[in-house]
């Protein structure tokens, strides 16, 4: 699976839209861009996954670009549950390899 | 649909010691991980089953095994615990067909702490 790279951390005013940023520069042509975020101590929740279209879904927007190399997380309208550290994982998804590699993440703070 | 759900939630155990953690997965879905998560290492494979069967692990001793029962549900098993194996224990389930679209749902972990 393609490594990503993301921001350390990145802070958020409250109501604003925020966008977190991931590098995947050498994904290949199968594998699907996932974003997880893990609240503190909690099990990591799915957010939005995609190939190549963007996406959308009732918590967030992906963005994809169109060489793939890149994506942007965006979650609209952030409120102070946002607050997590949130992964991108490149993942192929091929049978058999259910394996998700999480790099450290963006810890995202929304600030009131 | 009911999600992932993992017993115990917290556990304390001593050196030396076994410690067996259990797993539900969400109805239908064949395949559970298992991830270790620390503050140093991050979170971690340590391995998978589908069908009964271990199809992938991590880079984990042999004192982590897993095991699963022909209803899906995982349990995972340390013996001779060392201090180093605080850690949170995550368990993920997906339907396990291999395709993108195959999403692994996360359950809220157990917290093992080793005195």
């Amino acid at each position: 699976d393609a490594k990503t790279t993301q921001p350390t951390s990145m802070d958020c005013a409250e109501g604003r839209a925020a966008n977190l940023p991931c590098n995947h520069s050498t994904i290949s042509g199968n594998e699907y861009v996932y974003w997880y975020r893990q609240i503190h101590s909690q099990g990591p929740q799915y957010i939005i996954h995609g190939l190549k279209n963007n996406e959308t879904n009732e918590m967030a927007s992906l963005i994809i670009t169109e060489d793939r190399k890149s994506s942007t997380l965006i979650l609209p309208h952030a409120t102070l549950r946002d607050t997590a550290v949130y992964y991108c994982i490149a993942w192929g998804g091929n049978f058999g390899n259910e394996k998700l590699t999480f790099g450290t993440g963006t810890r995202l703070t929304i600030i009131p | 649909k009911a999600g992932v759900t993992q017993t115990p939630r917290y556990l304390i155990k001593t050196r030396g010691q076994q410690v067996t953690l259990s797993c539900s997965p969400i109805s239908g879905h064949r395949s559970v991980s298992w991830y270790q998560q620390t503050p140093g290492q991050g979170l971690q494979f340590l391995f998978e089953y589908f069908s009964e069967t271990q199809r992938n692990k991590g880079n984990f001793p042999g004192r982590f095994s897993g095991r699963q029962f022909s209803n899906s549900r995982s349990e995972m098993n340390v013996s001779t615990l060392e201090l180093g194996d605080s850690a949170l224990y995550l368990c993920a389930s997906s339907p396990g067909q291999g395709r993108g679209t195959d999403t692994q749902y996360f359950g809220p972990g157990t917290r093992l702490t080793v005195l």
